[in-house]
This record gives structure tokens, sequence and C-alpha cells, in this order.
């Protein structure tokens, strides 16, 4: 079975600022994981992933996380946010089989002026 | 092309009753899966379907149950309605069935039962 773990509930952050929002994961299987985004009464929209390869993954918007096997953390990054960049944050992992996506508790990233 | 579709937006239910939810994945998508989501327990994963079968099944009792045509149109359905089972339904498709596939979400559906 996987568990992920959002270490924040609440990240509070100005505008232009860094952010890192974390994530650790605990499975007994090689897994894949992803961060997706939910704004305010929408669905989830897939941020980033992490099959294989390089392990530090990017986003078009300009976040970016890091895959750490020997910490079990796929952190999520932003060098400078945006009012835009408001909205909650969930982690995830899959299997290598299945479509099952076992989420973090997601955190709410408040971007202020 | 047009994103994952679900009907109805909004549900009010009361204690007892069953409600069906629809959901149309992407046009060319075989796999459909759904989740539900509460502030008490997070995104919790309830089922997903290929090929009109169920081929993962997530901890919930069996009143929640759904099933997938076979142009890939899914539905769930909840019996016997709980004030607990007061969620954001949502439903996700991909074009296969491996865990490296992206997952597309639909807006959910929210269900009230009073």
């Amino acid at each position: 079975a996987q568990s992920v773990t959002q270490l924040d509930s609440q990240v509070p952050v100005f505008e232009e600022a860094p952010v890192e929002l974390r994530c650790n994961y605990s499975s007994s299987v090689s897994v894949y994981l992803f961060w997706y985004v939910q704004y305010p009464n929408q669905g989830l929209q897939l941020l980033l992933k992490y099959l294989s390869g390089s392990t530090l993954v990017e986003s078009i918007n300009g976040f970016e996380a890091e895959f750490n096997k020997s910490q079990t953390s796929f952190h999520l990054r932003k060098p400078s946010v945006h009012i835009s960049d408001t909205a909650e944050y969930f982690c995830a992992v899959s299997e290598k089989v299945g479509n099952k996506l076992v989420f973090g508790a997601g955190t709410i990233l408040r971007v202020k002026s | 092309k047009a994103g994952v579709t679900q009907t109805p937006r909004y549900l009010i239910k009361t204690r007892g009753q069953q409600v069906t939810l629809s959901c149309s994945p992407i046009s060319g998508h075989r796999s459909v899966s759904w989740y539900q989501q509460t502030p008490g327990q997070g995104l919790q994963f309830l089922f997903e379907y290929f090929s009109e079968t169920q081929r993962n099944k997530g901890n919930f009792p069996g009143r929640f149950s759904g099933r997938q045509f076979s142009n890939s149109r899914s539905e769930m359905n909840v019996s016997t309605l709980e004030l607990g089972d007061s969620a954001l339904y949502l439903c996700a498709s991909s074009r296969g069935q491996g865990g490296q596939e992206t997952q597309y979400f639909g807006p959910g559906t929210r269900l009230l039962v009073l």
C-alpha cells in the first residue's frame, strides 16, 4: 500500500517570492509521482509528473519538482509565484499497473500581494 | 477536444435515497476512474473501469457501485445514501491503463445529502 504526506496544510507567501510545497511518500513498490492543482470549484489538473529518467521535472508555468528516492520525497518549487497560483496542490502516487492515484491531503497555496 | 464532462454538477438528496452520477470521458480514452473528495478524508479512490470491466476498487462499502458502457461512458451509483456521502465526486479519464497515464479530471458532481 502507498501513502502520501503533504507536510503543510497551508502556505502563505507574497507575490514574486519563492515557494516550496513538501511531499513525502511511502511505498513498498516503485511508483510514479504526480502533482495536481485544483482551482476553486474546479476539478484537478495535472501540473507535472515523474515517471523515470531525470529526477527534476518541470511544468510549463514555471513549477518544478525533484524526485529524491533516498528521502522518498517529491517537493514542488517555484522561484517566483503569482497571484494566479493561488490554489490547492495535491501530491499523488500511482503504482506502475492500474490507474489508482493515492493523494496527499493537499496544500493550499495563498499568494498575497 | 472536449474535456471530461460530469452530470449533474449539483445534486441534493435525502438520506436513504439513491443517486446515479454520469461521466463522459475524453474521446478515445478507455479508462475511467472515480474519486470522492471530502474536507475530512480528502481525495479517495473509489474504482476504475477499463473496457467495461472494473479493474480496481477502493475501500468503500458495497453501496457504491459503478459501470462502464461500450462507448466508455461511466456511471456510479450510491444506494441508501448517508449524510457522510456528501462530497464532491470526481471522474477522471485516461487513454490506457498504466500507472504512467495522465488522468484528466472532470469538474465534479457535488452531492449534498440531507
